[in-house]
């Protein structure tokens, strides 16, 4: 069975600062795929960045930097210099090898509240 | 391109009723997914489509259904409603590219209330 934990439940930060969110996955497929996606109060997910399991490489993108650490089975997702639009619920998700489906379904971890002010 | 898009974006209704509600994928998906979102279990996966055929299912009722049509919208059934199915309930849709875990995009989902 797959699992996502993200311990965190609610972060508050002020403006500028950065921030961590952390994520622990747990598969026993060698093949998959994580993914972080934030809710808006409006309640859309918005997909933000995926990762797949063979490609250990992190990157960054515009304010967002993602560690992927295969040792340690996690996936943590950076805010830099944080925008009080960014608050949002940030959800990391994990999807294994396709089955029979199109696509593998998601498992989601509970969310992280994150509130940034002014 | 257009995102997904599901209808109603609200519904209420009283226990015992059936609904439907609909989602439109991103033009050229192929794939539709539907989870449930409530406070206590958190996001959930429903049913995913493809080809107009039921590939893969959550672990829910027989009251939960859905279908696909040839044009990939898809709908989602609950029938005898239960105070429990009170939730936001999360279209997604994907490529369908045989050999690829493709990305799901959400539509903006619709909140069922069962009174």
């Amino acid at each position: 069975a797959q699992k996502v934990t993200q311990a965190q439940t609610e972060i508050s930060v002020v403006e500028k600062e950065d921030v961590t969110l952390d994520c622990v996955y747990e598969t026993r497929d060698t093949t998959y795929y994580l993914f972080w996606y934030k809710q808006p109060p409006s309640g859309e997910l918005v997909f933000l960045i995926r990762r797949n399991s063979f490609d250990e490489q992190n990157e960054i993108s515009g304010r967002y930097s993602w560690n992927f650490q295969k040792s340690t089975s996690s996936f943590n997702f950076t805010i830099t210099a944080s925008q009080v639009v960014d608050s949002a619920v940030y959800f990391c998700a994990l999807s294994g090898k396709r089955g029979t489906g199109a696509n593998s379904k998601l498992t989601f971890g509970k969310g992280i509240t994150l509130s940034v002010r002014p | 391109k257009a995102g997904v898009t599901q209808t109603p974006r609200y519904l209420i209704k009283t226990r015992g009723q059936q609904v439907t509600l609909s989602c439109s994928p991103i033009s050229g998906h192929r794939s539709v997914s539907w989870y449930q979102q409530t406070p206590g279990q958190g996001l959930q996966f429903l049913f995913e489509y493809f080809s107009e055929t039921q590939r893969n299912k959550g672990n829910f009722p027989g009251r939960f259904s859905g279908r696909q049509f040839s044009n990939s919208r898809s709908e989602m059934n609950v029938s005898t409603l239960e105070l429990g199915d009170s939730a936001l309930y999360l279209c997604a849709s994907s490529l369908a590219i045989t050999g690829r875990q493709e990305t799901q995009y959400f539509g903006p989902g619709t909140r069922l209330l069962v009174l």
